[in-house]
C-alpha cells in the first residue's frame, strides 16, 4: 500500500457527461501529480499541484481541471467526455516539488466512457 | 521533446538477469527513477538515482546511469516470473519552480520458466 488513495477505482459513464476523480495524498505529501495512461499514449502528464497551487501543466485537455484542497486531496474533473477519454487516471504523491526523492502512486480510477 | 524512450518488449528464461534500458531526454533532470506496474495494479516505485550517481545497487536491482549519452538501465539479477510486468522509467526534468515527472512509454516484461 503506497498510501495514496484514488476514489472510485471504476468508473462507467456516457458519452458527454462529467466525472470527478479523488486523489488523496500519503500524510505529509504537498505535491499531488495526475497521469492519464491510455493504450495509445502510455502514461501522459496532465497537471502537478503543489501544496494548493498548480505548477506544472502537461497535456491536458480544456475539458479537463483539478485542484487541490486545503486538506492536499486533489480532485480531477473530466467534462464533455469523450470515447477517447477512457483510461486510467493515476494520481502521485510526494513530499515536496523540487529535489523529487520518491513519488508514489495511487492504484488508479478506470475510467470507461460508453 | 519529451520523449522518454524504452523498448517495447523483452523477453527472459527465469534464473537469468533481465536489462532494461532508457534513453531520457533532460540532461539537467535531477532524478531517474523505475516503477514497475503489474496487470490490473498501480505504479509501485522500485528504485531511483540522483543525476551524480552513476550506478546504484538494491538487492537484485542494479540501475547504471550513463548521464553523457542520457542512459539509464536497469537490471535484474537472478529474474523470477513473479517479476514479469511493465516497467517505466522517469525522470525528475527540472521546471522553474517545480520538477515534473515524466515517463518513459513502458517495456513489457516477460519471464517464462
Amino acid at each position: 500500500d503506497s498510501g495514496v488513495t484514488q476514489t472510485p477505482k471504476h468508473l462507467i459513464t456516457a458519452t458527454g457527461q462529467r466525472v470527478t476523480l479523488r486523489c488523496s495524498p500519503r500524510s505529509g505529501d504537498l505535491s499531488v501529480y495526475w497521469y492519464q495512461q491510455s493504450l495509445d499514449q502510455g502514461l501522459q502528464f496532465l497537471i502537478q499541484y503543489y501544496n494548493g497551487e498548480e505548477r506544472a501543466k502537461g497535456n491536458i485537455l480544456e475539458r479537463f481541471s483539478a485542484q487541490q484542497f486545503p486538506d492536499l486531496h486533489s480532485e480531477l474533473n473530466l467534462s464533455s467526455l469523450e470515447l477517447g477519454d477512457s483510461a486510467l487516471y493515476f494520481c502521485a504523491s510526494s513530499p515536496r516539488d523540487r529535489g523529487l526523492t520518491e513519488a508514489f502512486f495511487g492504484q488508479g480510477t478506470r475510467l470507461t466512457v460508453v | 521533446g519529451e520523449d522518454v524512450e524504452q523498448s517495447l518488449f523483452l523477453s527472459v528464461r527465469e534464473g537469468d538477469s533481465s536489462v532494461i534500458n532508457c534513453t531520457y531526454t533532460d540532461s539537467s533532470s535531477t532524478y531517474l527513477y523505475w516503477y514497475k506496474q503489474e496487470p490490473g495494479a498501480g505504479l509501485q516505485l522500485l528504485t531511483y538515482i540522483f543525476s551524480n550517481m552513476d550506478m546504484k545497487q538494491d538487492q537484485r536491482l542494479t540501475v547504471l546511469l550513463n548521464k553523457k549519452d542520457k542512459h539509464l538501465s536497469l537490471r535484474i539479477a537472478d529474474t523470477q516470473t513473479g517479476d514479469s510486468a511493465i516497467y517505466f522509467c522517469a525522470e525528475a526534468s527540472p521546471l522553474y519552480n517545480t520538477d515534473k515527472l515524466i515517463f518513459g512509454t513502458g517495456t513489457r516484461l516477460q519471464v517464462f520458466p
